[in-house]
């Protein structure tokens, strides 16, 4: 099973400012992809953006930007204009070649008005 | 598009009882369906992979004859907890994978159990 780390339990941001939440994971693959969602107080997931291994380029939804550190097996997602509706839990996950995802623990972000 | 179902949204039953929980791909046909267990504030633990006129594959752990899983078609799996017991009650969640496109997943909006 694959690995995927999330070391920041909670993380705390200003309305409008910026956060980043660190994830790494363990692979041995050299293609796959990884995903970040979020998870609202409604306990829906939502798919906030991913990213294909294949490609350098780090991709980037609106506000929300990720930093894909291939070698290093880093993927942050970080969150620009904050808003109150961004407070969620989110997980970053690794898609395996059974379709199967791995979740991290999760990280907890509370937004500031 | 892309929408899934899950139905009950919550359910309590008693200990002892059995409990179905359904999970539909509304506009789309899913050959792969997972089942998911999620604590409060924990994160999501793949239970099993249900695929479409087979048998469904139970990770490390899990009960196959506690979770009964079918998926009798491209829209449709289901989730049997058996005999329930509380330390069964949990949130359950269900993804579906698209026939077309193997790297996503669409989630449904899930199932809390209540086992009193």
């Amino acid at each position: 099973a694959q690995t995927v780390t999330q070391s920041q339990p909670e993380m705390s941001v200003q309305e409008a400012e910026t956060v980043t939440l660190s994830c790494t994971y363990d692979t041995s693959e050299s293609d796959y992809y990884l995903f970040w969602y979020k998870q609202p107080p409604s306990r829906q997931m939502i798919l906030v953006i991913r990213q294909e291994a294949y490609k350098q380029q780090n991709a980037t939804e609106n506000r929300f930007s990720v930093n894909f550190q291939k070698a290093a097996k880093s993927f942050s997602l970080k969150i620009s204009d904050s808003q109150l509706g961004d407070a969620a839990m989110y997980f970053c996950a690794y898609i395996d070649g059974d379709y199967k995802l791995s979740f991290g623990a999760g990280t907890t972000v509370t937004v500031r008005a | 598009g892309a929408v899934v179902s899950q139905h009950p949204s919550r359910v309590i039953c008693k200990s002892g009882t059995s409990v179905k929980i359904e999970c539909r791909s509304l506009d789309f046909q899913a050959t792969t369906m997972f089942w998911y267990r999620q604590f409060p504030k924990k994160s999501l633990m793949l239970m099993a992979t249900s695929n479409e006129g087979s048998k469904a594959t139970y990770e490390q752990g899990v009960e196959k004859d506690k979770f009964l899983i079918n998926h009798a078609s491209l829209t449709l799996s289901t989730l049997t907890v058996t005999s329930a017991h509380p330390e069964d009650s949990s949130f359950y969640i269900c993804s579906a994978r698209p026939s077309q496109r193997g790297d996503e997943q669409y989630f449904g909006p899930g199932t809390r159990l209540t086992v009193t």
